[in-house]
């Protein structure tokens, strides 16, 4: 089936660091990409997004890159702080029913002061 | 408040029994969704309602869920003769309208079946 993600991996950085997250999805059809990040106890959080036409967008010390060649998105932090500590997840939609996201099992990030 | 609500926070039901759990969307989003969140594991869709209407309830697992946003805000979702399988946290998000919209989630449900 259908699959974004693969088993839940962690990374650790140090205050101050880059830290660059890993997803690979399966369905070539989809063309909708958003990053969410979600602390314990909360809901996942709104990071950044990207449509398959584009490889790269930038937000507030984030950036994500889209290889749709091999199928691969990217989250890269800069200057990652301890409140970015979190679990982080990708998603993907596409057309034929934008609302339904089909997310990753996402990455741990833990950011040591 | 601002965001989304979701009540209870914390639902402990016996197998078998009925259970309802509520959303409140962002004030004036036309579209909710409902995902469902095992331990360890990314959220899993379920459902989602474009006003009142369900536009996709593909992920529905079976004839035991189902939902309902009867005046286009508040969602309830209703699972019968719960298993303890169904043990997750269920989350709600709303967006503004449909399409590609940023979803807002709210804190979740967490649905323990004894």
């Amino acid at each position: 089936g259908e699959s974004v993600g693969l088993h839940l991996p962690t990374l650790s950085v140090q205050e101050g660091d880059n830290s660059i997250i890993n997803c690979a999805y399966s369905n070539s059809a989809s063309d909708y990409f958003i990053w969410y990040k979600q602390e314990s106890g909360k809901g996942p959080q709104f990071i950044i997004d990207i449509r398959s036409n584009m490889d790269k967008r930038q937000g507030q010390r984030v950036t994500v890159l889209l290889n749709k060649t091999v199928k691969h998105l990217s989250l890269q932090i800069a200057a990652t702080q301890p409140g970015d500590s979190a679990v982080y997840f990708c998603a993907e939609t596409r057309g034929v029913s934008y609302g339904k996201l089909t997310f990753g099992q996402g990455t741990i990030l833990t950011v040591h002061p | 408040g601002a965001g989304v609500s979701q009540t209870p926070s914390n639902k402990v039901t016996e197998k078998g029994k009925y259970v309802e759990l509520r959303c409140d969307p962002i004030s004036g989003h036309t579209a909710l969704y409902w995902y469902r969140q095992s331990l360890g594991q990314g959220p899993e869709f379920l459902i989602y309602f474009q006003g009142t209407g369900a536009a996709d309830d593909s992920g529905l697992p079976n004839d035991r869920f189902f939902a309902v946003r009867p005046e286009g805000s508040v969602s309830t979702l209703k699972i019968q003769r719960t298993e303890r399988g169904d043990s997750a946290v269920y989350l709600c998000a709303s967006s503004l309208s449909g399409s590609t919209d940023t979803q807002y989630f709210g804190p979740g449900t967490r649905l323990t079946v004894l």
